[in-house]
Protein backbone atom coordinates (compact mmCIF):
# COMPACT_ATOMS: atom_id res chain seq x y z
CA UNK A 1 0.00 0.00 0.00
CA UNK A 2 1.03 3.92 -0.10
CA UNK A 3 3.83 4.89 2.74
CA UNK A 4 5.32 8.12 3.32
CA UNK A 5 8.57 7.90 5.12
CA UNK A 6 10.43 10.94 7.08
CA UNK A 7 13.14 11.16 9.32
CA UNK A 8 12.08 11.73 12.99
CA UNK A 9 14.39 14.65 14.01
CA UNK A 10 16.45 17.73 12.73
CA UNK A 11 18.18 20.18 14.25
CA UNK A 12 19.72 23.28 12.95
CA UNK A 13 21.21 26.52 14.14
CA UNK A 14 19.29 29.66 13.44
CA UNK A 15 20.46 31.14 9.88
CA UNK A 16 21.40 27.98 8.52
CA UNK A 17 19.13 26.41 5.72
CA UNK A 18 17.11 22.97 7.04
CA UNK A 19 16.53 20.19 4.72
CA UNK A 20 13.48 17.95 5.45
CA UNK A 21 12.92 14.87 3.36
CA UNK A 22 10.81 12.50 2.73
CA UNK A 23 9.97 9.54 0.41
CA UNK A 24 6.73 8.25 -0.84
CA UNK A 25 5.64 4.75 -2.79
CA UNK A 26 2.29 6.13 -4.51
CA UNK A 27 3.79 7.02 -8.15
CA UNK A 28 0.23 7.91 -9.33
CA UNK A 29 0.13 10.77 -6.58
CA UNK A 30 -0.47 13.93 -8.08
CA UNK A 31 -0.19 16.64 -5.61
CA UNK A 32 2.72 16.63 -2.52
CA UNK A 33 2.19 18.21 0.32
CA UNK A 34 4.41 19.89 3.31
CA UNK A 35 2.29 20.47 6.27
CA UNK A 36 3.44 22.28 9.46
CA UNK A 37 2.58 21.28 13.38
CA UNK A 38 3.03 24.13 15.95
CA UNK A 39 3.06 23.37 19.36
CA UNK A 40 -0.98 22.84 20.43
CA UNK A 41 -1.68 23.48 16.78
CA UNK A 42 -3.54 21.39 14.29
CA UNK A 43 -1.46 20.76 10.94
CA UNK A 44 -1.60 23.86 8.57
CA UNK A 45 -0.73 23.82 4.80
CA UNK A 46 3.42 25.10 3.98
CA UNK A 47 3.39 24.18 0.33
CA UNK A 48 2.60 21.98 -2.23
CA UNK A 49 3.59 20.84 -5.47
CA UNK A 50 1.78 19.27 -8.80
CA UNK A 51 3.43 15.95 -9.90
CA UNK A 52 4.86 16.89 -12.97
CA UNK A 53 6.75 19.85 -11.29
CA UNK A 54 10.22 19.49 -10.19
CA UNK A 55 10.91 22.50 -8.24
CA UNK A 56 8.41 25.01 -6.16
CA UNK A 57 10.01 28.24 -4.33
CA UNK A 58 7.89 30.23 -2.41
CA UNK A 59 9.87 33.11 -0.33
CA UNK A 60 11.85 31.18 2.38
CA UNK A 61 11.18 27.47 0.89
CA UNK A 62 11.83 25.56 -1.83
CA UNK A 63 10.64 22.10 -2.56
CA UNK A 64 11.81 19.95 -4.99
CA UNK A 65 10.32 16.82 -6.34
CA UNK A 66 12.38 13.89 -7.80
CA UNK A 67 9.83 11.98 -9.61
CA UNK A 68 12.09 9.11 -10.37
CA UNK A 69 13.09 8.22 -7.05
CA UNK A 70 9.92 9.25 -5.22
CA UNK A 71 11.88 11.55 -2.86
CA UNK A 72 10.34 15.15 -2.00
CA UNK A 73 12.02 17.36 -0.03
CA UNK A 74 11.72 20.93 1.95
CA UNK A 75 14.34 23.50 2.16
CA UNK A 76 14.01 26.40 4.34
CA UNK A 77 16.51 28.97 3.88
CA UNK A 78 17.82 31.25 6.45
CA UNK A 79 15.63 29.18 9.59
CA UNK A 80 14.27 31.05 12.64
CA UNK A 81 13.33 29.96 15.65
CA UNK A 82 9.76 30.34 14.86
CA UNK A 83 10.20 27.27 12.51
CA UNK A 84 10.45 24.69 15.24
CA UNK A 85 7.97 22.64 14.65
CA UNK A 86 6.73 19.21 13.28
CA UNK A 87 6.71 18.96 9.24
CA UNK A 88 4.63 16.46 7.84
CA UNK A 89 5.41 15.19 4.04
CA UNK A 90 1.67 14.16 2.71
CA UNK A 91 0.29 12.73 -0.62
CA UNK A 92 -2.86 12.67 -2.03
CA UNK A 93 -2.95 9.31 -4.11
CA UNK A 94 -5.90 8.22 -6.65
CA UNK A 95 -6.84 12.12 -6.75
CA UNK A 96 -8.39 11.18 -10.27
CA UNK A 97 -9.99 8.08 -9.09
CA UNK A 98 -11.97 10.40 -7.22
CA UNK A 99 -10.53 10.38 -3.35
CA UNK A 100 -12.13 13.10 -1.35
CA UNK A 101 -9.17 13.79 1.04
CA UNK A 102 -7.25 10.71 1.89
CA UNK A 103 -3.82 12.29 2.15
CA UNK A 104 -1.50 9.77 3.15
CA UNK A 105 1.23 11.69 5.87
CA UNK A 106 4.45 10.46 7.12
CA UNK A 107 4.91 10.55 11.06
CA UNK A 108 6.83 14.14 10.98
CA UNK A 109 10.22 15.33 11.20
CA UNK A 110 10.75 17.65 14.30
CA UNK A 111 12.84 20.69 13.05
CA UNK A 112 14.36 22.16 16.54
CA UNK A 113 16.03 25.40 15.71
CA UNK A 114 19.20 26.47 18.18
CA UNK A 115 19.94 30.30 18.67
CA UNK B 1 -8.90 34.07 9.91
CA UNK B 2 -11.87 31.54 9.84
CA UNK B 3 -10.57 28.19 11.57
CA UNK B 4 -11.48 24.96 12.27
CA UNK B 5 -12.54 24.34 16.07
CA UNK B 6 -12.88 21.17 18.13
CA UNK B 7 -13.95 20.14 21.76
CA UNK B 8 -13.08 18.85 23.96
CA UNK B 9 -9.69 19.25 23.68
CA UNK B 10 -8.86 16.74 26.18
CA UNK B 11 -11.21 13.44 26.96
CA UNK B 12 -10.15 10.66 29.27
CA UNK B 13 -12.86 7.66 28.94
CA UNK B 14 -12.93 4.45 30.69
CA UNK B 15 -12.81 1.13 28.07
CA UNK B 16 -16.24 0.36 26.36
CA UNK B 17 -17.64 3.93 26.94
CA UNK B 18 -19.05 5.93 24.10
CA UNK B 19 -17.46 8.84 23.11
CA UNK B 20 -18.22 11.83 20.70
CA UNK B 21 -15.87 14.42 19.46
CA UNK B 22 -17.21 17.70 17.97
CA UNK B 23 -15.72 19.70 15.45
CA UNK B 24 -17.34 23.18 14.26
CA UNK B 25 -15.81 23.75 10.35
CA UNK B 26 -15.18 26.62 8.34
CA UNK B 27 -18.15 28.09 7.43
CA UNK B 28 -18.48 28.17 3.41
CA UNK B 29 -16.66 24.56 3.03
CA UNK B 30 -18.05 21.56 1.78
CA UNK B 31 -15.83 18.83 2.66
CA UNK B 32 -15.16 17.56 5.77
CA UNK B 33 -12.66 15.00 7.37
CA UNK B 34 -11.84 12.64 10.46
CA UNK B 35 -8.00 11.94 10.60
CA UNK B 36 -6.51 10.12 13.87
CA UNK B 37 -2.67 10.17 15.30
CA UNK B 38 -1.44 7.40 17.70
CA UNK B 39 1.02 8.75 19.96
CA UNK B 40 4.54 8.20 18.18
CA UNK B 41 2.48 6.87 14.53
CA UNK B 42 1.44 8.57 11.83
CA UNK B 43 -1.30 11.11 11.01
CA UNK B 44 -4.20 8.35 9.65
CA UNK B 45 -6.99 8.90 7.66
CA UNK B 46 -10.13 7.91 8.94
CA UNK B 47 -13.17 9.31 7.02
CA UNK B 48 -14.45 11.80 4.48
CA UNK B 49 -17.57 13.54 4.30
CA UNK B 50 -19.36 15.43 1.64
CA UNK B 51 -23.18 16.32 0.96
CA UNK B 52 -24.33 14.65 4.18
CA UNK B 53 -23.10 11.66 3.43
CA UNK B 54 -19.36 9.56 4.12
CA UNK B 55 -17.64 9.73 0.57
CA UNK B 56 -14.88 7.57 1.82
CA UNK B 57 -13.33 5.90 5.05
CA UNK B 58 -10.24 4.13 5.80
CA UNK B 59 -10.06 0.52 7.33
CA UNK B 60 -9.96 1.62 10.44
CA UNK B 61 -13.36 3.19 10.57
CA UNK B 62 -15.43 0.46 11.36
CA UNK B 63 -18.83 -0.03 12.67
CA UNK B 64 -17.80 1.43 16.18
CA UNK B 65 -17.35 4.60 14.07
CA UNK B 66 -19.82 7.14 12.72
CA UNK B 67 -20.11 10.17 11.86
CA UNK B 68 -22.46 13.27 11.34
CA UNK B 69 -23.44 16.67 10.55
CA UNK B 70 -26.47 16.84 12.95
CA UNK B 71 -26.99 20.81 12.51
CA UNK B 72 -25.11 22.23 9.62
CA UNK B 73 -22.36 23.68 11.39
CA UNK B 74 -21.28 20.86 13.26
CA UNK B 75 -19.75 17.66 12.13
CA UNK B 76 -19.26 15.12 14.86
CA UNK B 77 -17.28 11.69 15.29
CA UNK B 78 -18.50 9.12 17.49
CA UNK B 79 -17.02 6.28 18.72
CA UNK B 80 -19.46 4.03 20.17
CA UNK B 81 -17.72 1.34 22.56
CA UNK B 82 -14.12 2.66 22.77
CA UNK B 83 -11.25 -0.07 22.89
CA UNK B 84 -7.48 1.13 24.67
CA UNK B 85 -6.13 1.15 21.25
CA UNK B 86 -8.36 4.51 20.26
CA UNK B 87 -6.46 6.16 22.24
CA UNK B 88 -5.30 8.74 19.90
CA UNK B 89 -5.03 13.01 18.77
CA UNK B 90 -8.04 12.77 16.56
CA UNK B 91 -8.42 16.22 14.33
CA UNK B 92 -11.32 17.44 12.44
CA UNK B 93 -10.56 18.85 8.86
CA UNK B 94 -12.63 21.00 6.31
CA UNK B 95 -11.71 22.20 2.48
CA UNK B 96 -14.01 24.41 0.54
CA UNK B 97 -13.17 22.29 -3.00
CA UNK B 98 -11.75 18.86 -1.66
CA UNK B 99 -8.55 17.91 -2.67
CA UNK B 100 -7.62 19.86 -5.14
CA UNK B 101 -4.69 21.74 -3.55
CA UNK B 102 -4.46 19.47 -0.58
CA UNK B 103 -6.23 22.88 1.11
CA UNK B 104 -7.56 20.86 4.22
CA UNK B 105 -8.01 23.40 6.95
CA UNK B 106 -7.05 21.35 10.12
CA UNK B 107 -8.22 22.22 13.72
CA UNK B 108 -6.06 21.79 16.88
CA UNK B 109 -7.24 18.09 17.29
CA UNK B 110 -9.26 16.24 20.45
CA UNK B 111 -6.64 14.19 22.48
CA UNK B 112 -8.61 11.01 23.53
CA UNK B 113 -7.14 8.61 26.30
CA UNK B 114 -8.93 5.35 27.08
CA UNK B 115 -8.35 3.85 30.10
Amino acid sequence: GEDVEQSLFLSVREGDSSVINCTYTDSSSTYLYWYKQEPGAGLQLLTYIFSNMDMKQDQRLTVLLNKKDKHLSLRIADTQTGDSAIYFCAESPNFYGGSQGNLIFGKGTKLSVKP
Amino acid sequence: EPEVTQTPSHQVTQMGQEVILRCVPISNHLYFYWYRQILGQKVEFLVSFYNNEISEKSEIFDDQFSVERPDGSNFTLKIRSTKLEDSAMYFCASSRTGVVTGELFFGEGSRLTVL
